[in-house]
């Protein structure tokens, strides 16, 4: 059974400052991994999607890379920003299913 | 191109009543998925359809809950004889492809208070 784990849970960090956040998953037979931001009381956006083939993949302040053999992916955000406070979630999608299997998340607050 | 369409994005209900949750996927969507989040946990899976059909039903309870993807329409998520524990956000999302060949795109959710 996967399991997705993204530490910390809460991060603070001052605006400019650049940024790692970490989604580690045990089952390595993945189809990709997906990066989403979620902000209080809203729906989930879509930031990054990385295929199983792929090591990274880059969306403007956004990096995002993917280790498929150690089980880890990190989204880096580079030059934060406050309008960047929000809790962000890594999901994986298994072979042989048709679900997305979802990290706590991380909350992040950019300090102004 | 809107996105995805949830409403109500709020619904109250007591205890014993029903839940109606409906979700319209993005143009040209065919791949419909109902998900959980109930307060301080993370996303849980609970249905996939495609048109008409139910795919995978895994996640979602055996009693009081069911699904529908019908041929014209929204998805509905329907929930009978609510309790106080199925208080949670209830996400649908959509896909143009199965999981393996692109992203899913969420809707703003529809958040169901049981009183």
């Amino acid at each position: 059974k996967q399991e997705v784990t993204q530490i910390p849970a809460a991060l603070s960090v001052p605006e400019g400052e650049n940024l790692v956040l970490n989604c580690s998953f045990t089952d390595s037979a993945i189809y990709n991994l997906q990066w989403f931001r979620q902000d209080p009381g809203k729906g989930l956006t879509s930031l990054l999607l990385i295929q199983s083939s792929q090591r990274e993949q880059t969306s403007g302040r956004l990096n995002a890379s993917l280790d498929k053999s150690s089980g880890r992916s990190t989204l880096y955000i580079a030059a934060s920003q406050p309008g960047d406070s929000a809790t962000y979630l890594c999901a994986v999608a298994n072979f042989g299913n048709e679900k997305l299997t979802f990290g706590t998340g991380t909350r992040l607050t950019i300090i102004p | 191109n809107a996105g995805v369409m949830q409403n109500p994005r709020h619904l109250v209900r007591r205890r014993g009543q029903e839940a109606r949750l409906r979700c319209s996927p993005m143009k040209g969507h065919s791949h419909v998925y109902w998900y959980r989040q109930l307060p301080e946990e993370g996303l849980k899976f609970m249905v996939y359809l495609q048109k008409e059909n139910i795919i995978d039903e895994s996640g979602m309870p055996k009693e009081r809950f069911s699904a529908e993807f019908p041929k014209e329409g929204p998805s509905i998520l329907r929930i009978q004889q609510v309790v106080r524990g199925d208080s949670a956000a209830y996400f649908c999302a959509s896909s143009h492809g199965t999981l393996n060949t692109g992203e899913l795109f969420f809707g703003e959710g529809s958040r169901l208070t049981v009183l």
